[in-house]
């Protein structure tokens, strides 16, 4: 069974870079896509991005300027990058597993979520 | 960028039937968008239910099912049971990689 855990600060300064590590267990980094989705409090999901295992990536276009997912295959991690925060950028950050294939293309496996509030 | 809508909140009795819609703001939602729903319970992750319109994520009841109706897609609960009391989340892919959320459904069983 895939397993996710991210780890990384859960209190950023605003107008700096929030950044997430998501280790992947019990499966290959290759071959997939990997995605960030957020959960601001008391409200609903938003995805923010994803990167495969080969380097391309795609981003939401709400997010674009700010954001910068990479792979790094031989630790079996992904990142996320997002510069310029505020305040409104405080969520539970989820990384996920793309399923992709010929007709289909969802989010399967998911980590539990860290909390990063940005604060001075 | 689309808006995708679902119904902010429905209720449903212990043993009744819902259904649970996800519209596209500008246009017809179909199988093309790969609809998929994801089931969130008060500070737990989001677990993958249905994807691909209707086809049940591994381990998920089978009184949980996914159609087409009309222009939208739906998720629909048949012999609802408490523990089926979360949010629900619906997802459309807009090509490219690029997927966008709904608002999400608080669903009450009473």
């Amino acid at each position: 069974q895939v397993q996710l855990q991210e780890s990384g600060p859960g209190l950023v300064k605003p107008s700096e870079t929030l950044s997430l590590t998501c280790t992947v267990s019990g499966g290959s980094i290759s071959n997939f896509f990997w995605s960030w989705v957020r959960q601001p409090p008391g409200k609903g999901l938003e995805w923010i991005g994803y990167s495969h295992y080969s380097g391309s990536t795609n981003y939401n276009p709400s997010l674009d300027s700010r954001v910068t997912i990479s792979v790094d295959t031989p630790r079996n991690q992904f990142s996320l990058k997002l510069s310029s925060v505020t305040a409104a950028d405080t969520a539970v950050y989820y990384c996920v597993r793309d399923h992709k294939e010929v007709g289909d293309w969802h989010l399967d496996f998911w980590g539990r979520g860290t909390l990063v509030t940005v604060s001075s | 960028q689309p808006v995708v809508t679902q119904e902010p909140s429905l209720s449903v009795s212990p043993g009744g039937t819902v259904t649970l819609t996800c519209g596209l703001s500008s246009d017809s939602v179909s199988t093309n968008y790969y609809p998929s729903w994801y089931q969130q319970t008060p500070g737990q992750a989001p677990r993958t239910l249905m994807y691909s319109t209707k086809i049940r994520s591994s381990g998920v009841p089978d009184r949980f099912s996914g159609s087409i109706l009309g222009n939208k897609a739906a998720l629909t609960i048949t012999g609802a049971q408490a523990d089926d009391e979360s949010d629900y989340y619906c997802v459309l892919y807009m090509g490219s990689g690029i997927k966008v959320f709904g608002g999400g459904t608080k669903l009450t069983v009473l």
